[in-house]
């Protein structure tokens, strides 16, 4: 079935620091990809998303590519905020989209 | 303000012990569904919903029942819980099926079940 591959964390940065975060998926079909985002006591929140290869999902400096070739959707930023330590899903959903599947989530720690 | 709700958000039960967790949506939205959240496993669907009365399986489904009588409700039932069901869980909803529609999460029940 299909399936979402995480890096495992935490990732520990600085502020100011680049980010990268990375997610590989197997699927059948072709699915559309997302990023989501919880912070601590909250659900999940939709970062950004691409529904085609090669599209760019970005949003608050974040951004992810979907690379069809290496079936990789990796998160990037440039520059990380303490604000943005969170725990971050990458997921899919097929095109008849009855759920989505989830990684395991990758948690993020920014120190000032 | 459009939001998903659940409630409880925490809950501590003994094994056995009926008990449902509502999951209420104010968004007018067709789909909604349920998730899990384990350490090391993400999150994994329990069942989900297209529509009022139209309910299925998620990967997940053993132990829980869910009913659709109307749009805006989507409750959880265990009907006899046990320890392997202390999770967090997560309700979702989005204006219909289909990826193009982004999912709106509810803020989590955490369910201790000793």
């Amino acid at each position: 079935g299909d399936s979402v591959t995480q890096m495992e964390g935490p990732v520990t940065l600085s502020e100011e620091a680049f980010l990268t975060i990375n997610c590989t998926y197997t699927a059948t079909g072709y699915p559309s990809l997302f990023w989501y985002v919880q912070y601590p006591g909250e659900g999940l929140q939709l970062l950004l998303k691409a529904t085609k290869a090669d599209d760019k999902g970005s949003n608050k400096g974040f951004e992810a590519t979907y690379r069809k070739e290496t079936t990789s959707f990796h998160l990037e930023k440039g520059s990380v905020q303490v604000s943005d330590s969170a725990v971050y899903f990458c997921a899919l959903s097929d095109p008849g989209f009855q759920k989505l599947v989830f990684g395991t989530g990758t948690r993020l720690l920014v120190s000032p | 303000e459009a939001q998903v709700t659940q409630n409880p958000r925490y809950l501590i039960t003994v094994t056995g012990k009926k008990l449902t967790v509502t999951c209420s949506q104010n968004m007018n939205h067709e789909y909604m569904s349920w998730y899990r959240q384990d350490p090391g496993l993400g999150l994994r669907q329990i069942y989900y919903s297209m529509n009022v009365e139209v309910t299925d399986k998620g990967d997940v489904p053993e132990g829980y029942k869910v009913s659709r009588k109307e749009k805006r409700n989507f409750p959880l039932i265990l009907e006899s819980p046990s320890p392997n069901q202390t999770s967090l869980y997560f309700c979702a909803s989005s204006l219909s099926a289909g990826s193009s529609y982004e999912q709106y999460f509810g803020p989590g029940t955490r369910l201790t079940v000793t």
